[in-house]
């Protein structure tokens, strides 16, 4: 099983509507979690930390469970500018990153 | 924020020749640094870990003797690619983090495009 996991899509979905990824982890002594978002042939840049209590920035919210050591990330109302991929990044004294999960918005 | 700088951007060599990647923190002291690969498409592979003074940490499967990692101070990293073949065509990013281990958010550098013929 891998470390991190992650749906890669792609998920391709019209401007304005709400898109939700997942990602789960295998070391549940996880301790740091992240959403980074990569454009093509760039490198990876911090979306949002992710916080035992959630956390919410503007059209994007982050969520951990740790009971089912999972994180999620949510976007509303979608902008053609969120077509990315967006990596889910965990860390215990280093940091493991998800595959990616593609995104594409259209008009 | 945090700067991180590679150097360089892009380069192309000849199959059996060596090749440097500067990885530099402009604006703070980097504990930590990583050296990641990532193939088109994929995702970033992490190949090392190195704490500035002490030898780099391996991930398994990647050579230590083909890809030297020196982190002789606290803003500057260097990747060897020593004796370069095709199939080390790759895309190089390098990362920092303030705090040792690195579980900490990363701040990292432009890549490096590495282009072997």
């Amino acid at each position: 099983r891998k470390e991190v996991e992650q749906d890669p899509g792609p998920f391709n979905v019209p401007e304005g509507a709400t898109v939700a990824f997942n990602c789960t982890y295998s070391n549940s002594a996880s301790q740091s979690f992240f959403w980074y978002r990569q454009d093509c042939r760039k490198e990876p840049k911090l979306l949002m930390s992710v916080y035992s209590s959630g956390n919410e920035d503007g059209r994007f919210t982050a969520q951990l469970n740790r009971a089912s050591q999972y994180i999620s990330l949510l976007i509303r109302d979608s902008k053609l500018s969120d077509s990315a991929t967006y990596l889910c990044v965990v860390g215990n004294n280093d940091m493991r990153f998800g595959a990616g999960t593609r995104l594409t918005v259209k008009p | 924020g945090a700067v991180v700088s590679q150097h360089p951007s892009w380069v192309i060599c000849k199959s059996g020749t060596s090749v440097k990647i500067e990885c530099r923190s402009l604006d703070f002291q980097a504990t930590t640094m990583f050296w990641y690969r990532q193939f088109p498409k994929q995702s970033l592979m992490l190949m090392a870990t190195s704490n500035e003074g002490s030898k780099a940490t391996y991930e398994q499967g990647v050579e230590k003797d083909k890809f030297l990692i020196n982190h002789a101070s606290l803003t500057l990293s260097t990747l060897t690619v020593t004796s370069a073949h095709p199939e080390d065509s790759s895309f190089y990013i390098c990362s920092a983090s303030l705090r040792e281990g690195g579980d900490d958010e990363q701040y990292f550098g432009p890549g490096t495009r590495l282009t072997v013929t």
